[in-house]
């Protein structure tokens, strides 16, 4: 098993593109969820899927925008990227919500 | 890791001797608690959970102690190696919602 995946590992966008990030996981889990770590700061939740089919907004919402492709698969997409958006993003899954997050090893974008 | 390591407290400690990291958390509510390692650059690694419960859990070379009377929770590693060198940070379940700390960094000295 590889557990939780996620493309690309590093990241460099000008203010104002777009892109997505995408994570994929094969444990079987049905909850998903993105966050984004920042210095000094712990994990914050930006956006979760607690089974297929839903999403939910988490903390810090704002600019970002998800999509649960199947069980596998929770895209984060940034529409229009901002230099506040520079940070180190981590999804991760657990069986259910009230259960163990597994992360992915993060990808790092950088807005200039 | 360079985006983690920023401003953290650390705790350094002697090879081969124990470690204990602390985590104060905050919601009384809170029913199940999680300890991550972080490796410079990598994603958070599980390493050990307690339900609310217990007070005491133990794995390899990693116990967990839960003190609910003064929210406290605390990691202990025994017999720490250089590979142990990471950011330990941990998480509390609330009502709906994971808190997760911002973290210690632990530097082994060989």
């Amino acid at each position: 098993n590889a557990g939780v995946t996620q493309t690309p590992k590093f990241q460099v966008l000008k203010t104002g593109q777009s892109m997505t990030l995408q994570c994929a996981q094969d444990m079987n889990h049905n909850s998903m969820y993105w966050y984004r770590q920042d210095p000094g700061m712990g994990l914050r939740l930006i956006y979760y899927s607690a089974s297929e089919g839903t999403t939910d907004k988490g903390e810090v919402p704002n600019g970002y925008n998800v999509s649960r492709l199947n069980k596998r698969e929770f895209s984060l997409r940034l529409e229009s990227a901002a230099p506040s958006q520079t940070s180190v993003y981590f999804c991760a899954s657990g069986l259910d919500e009230k259960e163990t997050q597994y992360f992915g090893p993060g990808t790092r974008l950088l807005v200039l | 890791g360079e985006s983690v390591g920023l401003h953290l407290p650390t705790l350094s400690v002697q090879e081969g001797d124990n470690s204990i990291i602390n985590c104060a958390y905050s919601n009384s509510a809170s029913d199940y608690f999680i300890w991550y390692k972080q490796e410079s650059g990598k994603g958070p690694q599980f390493i050990i959970d307690i339900r609310s419960n217990m007070d005491k859990r133990q794995g390899q070379r990693v116990t967990v102690l839960l003190n609910k009377t003064v929210k406290h929770l605390s990691l202990q590693i025994a017999a720490t190696q250089p590979g142990d060198s990471a950011v330990y940070f941990c998480a509390e379940r609330g009502y709906q919602k994971v808190t997760f700390g911002t973290g210690t960094k632990l530097q082994v000295i060989p």
